[in-house]
């Protein structure tokens, strides 16, 4: 069964601070791997989008890497800001697969 | 820049009634899903719809549900016969013809089945 795994489920971070989230999935054959933020009440909106041949990819403040091997990405928040606040959500497609697996999201706090 | 947009953005209804969840995709998208989303739950996948029919769907998209794309623009999900457990978000989503294109999402219609 495809799956996605986020950890941790949440944690609060000061402004300006660093942060990583974490993403494993067991989904094959692997397609590719997305990062998306959703604000509350909002619908998620794409972060980055990476196929089994890139293993970082950036959005501003936002980089993602992948490691196809062990089934691993992260992304990375770098000098954080209030608008942060959000939950990040890791999505995994198959190969010819049109449903998509969701991770049940990381949220992220971002306090002053 | 073009969006995916919903109505209504709530919906309350009564268990066992009918309802329709609109969505309008992007226009020159070709792919359009629906998802939804219980409180404080994972986004869920429901079905998704190319070439005017449904290409994939989900054990949650039962026959209570049904998707249509009445016209050229309008791409609705109905449910006939609401229950409590329908309780939720729904997202539309559209995307391009290219296998890697994002996802577009709409911000969501709540439904609440009373």
């Amino acid at each position: 069964k495809n799956q996605v795994e986020q950890s941790p489920q949440s944690l609060i971070i000061l402004e300006g601070k660093n942060c990583t989230l974490q993403c494993n999935y067991t989904v094959s054959p692997f397609s590719n791997l997305r990062w998306y933020k959703q604000d509350t009440g909002r619908g998620p909106v794409s972060l980055t989008i990476m196929t089994f041949s890139e293993n970082t990819k950036s959005n501003g403040r936002y980089t993602a890497t992948l490691d196809a091997d062990t089934k691993q990405s992260s992304l990375h928040i770098t000098a954080s800001q209030l608008s942060d606040s959000a939950s990040y959500i890791c999505v995994v497609s198959a190969y010819n697969d049109y449903k998509l697996s969701f991770g049940a999201g990381t949220t992220v706090t971002v306090r002053a | 820049e073009p969006e995916v947009t919903q109505t209504p953005s709530h919906q309350v209804t009564q268990m066992g009634q009918e309802v329709i969840l609109r969505c309008v995709p992007i226009s020159n998208h070709l792919y359009f899903y629906w998802y939804r989303q219980i409180l404080g739950q994972k986004v869920e996948f429901l079905v998704s719809f190319y070439n005017n029919e449904i290409s994939e769907k989900s054990e949650i998209f039962d026959d209570q549900f049904s998707v249509e794309r009445p016209d050229g623009s309008n791409f609705t999900l109905k449910i006939r016969s609401t229950k409590l457990e329908d309780s939720a978000m729904y997202f539309c989503a559209s995307r391009s013809d290219s296998p890697n294109s994002p996802l577009h999402f709409g911000n969501g219609t709540r439904l609440t089945v009373t």
